[in-house]
């Protein structure tokens, strides 16, 4: 079946570089997405990714897709604590719905 | 400004009592989904609705119900049924099967 999966929590320094892995296995999820939700929020999308990109750059993020490994990674430049967060990876699936994870909490120490 | 309004934001129900939650979007999204998040863990699917006056169970609508009598509106009400009804409830809204989601800010229920 459909199921998306990611590590559940990264801790980086203010500053450093944060990457956030995903796997999914629906080879047929035409685009992938990556949500951010703050504590007693909703969720807020990031950016996300058609299916025949390998990368998208969006100011200090950069979204890569490796296909053949189903994998979807996140990578923050320069990481702030305001990007302290919850982060979602989500693709869709054939019937239109979106499959999320369980979630990566990023913790930033000053 | 466009967006989707969940209300309230806090809720208390007592055991064996019904509530409901609001959600609202004003986007001419199509459709509108039910999400609940337990702390620590990701998002389960409650019911979703593709289209007015039609909706479907997700992986957990036992104990909750809804309704889509117009395009904006798609309210959850949690049952007395629902065993274990304390969690922090999401709506969210797309433009049909294409297009990312919109989220609502959320309603955290408490039973007390």
């Amino acid at each position: 079946g459909e199921d998306v999966e990611q590590s559940l929590f990264l801790s980086v320094r203010e500053g450093d570089s944060s990457v956030i892995n995903c796997t999914y296995t629906d080879s047929s999820s035409t685009y992938l997405y990556w949500y951010k939700q703050e504590p007693g929020a909703g969720l807020q999308l990031l950016t996300y990714i058609f299916s025949n990109m390998d990368m998208k750059q969006d100011q200090r993020l950069t979204v890569l897709l490796n296909k053949k490994d189903k994998h979807l990674s996140l990578r923050i430049a320069d990481t702030q604590t305001g990007d302290s967060a919850i982060y979602f990876c989500a693709e869709r699936s054939n019937t239109g719905k979106l499959i999320f994870g369980q979630g990566t909490t990023l913790q930033v120490k000053p | 400004d466009g967006g989707i309004t969940q209300s309230p934001k806090y809720l208390f129900r007592k055991e064996g009592q019904n509530v409901t939650l609001s959600c609202e979007q004003n986007l001419n999204h199509d459709a509108m989904y039910w999400y609940r998040q337990d702390p620590g863990q990701g998002l389960r699917l409650i019911y979703y609705s593709q289209i007015v006056n039609d909706f479907q169970k997700g992986d957990i609508a036992e104990g909750y119900s809804v309704s889509r009598e117009k395009k904006e509106s798609f309210p959850l009400t949690v049952t007395s049924a629902q065993k274990n009804p304390t969690a922090f409830y999401l709506c969210a809204s797309s433009f049909g099967t294409s297009g990312g989601y919109t989220f609502g800010s959320g309603t955290r229920l408490t039973v007390v």
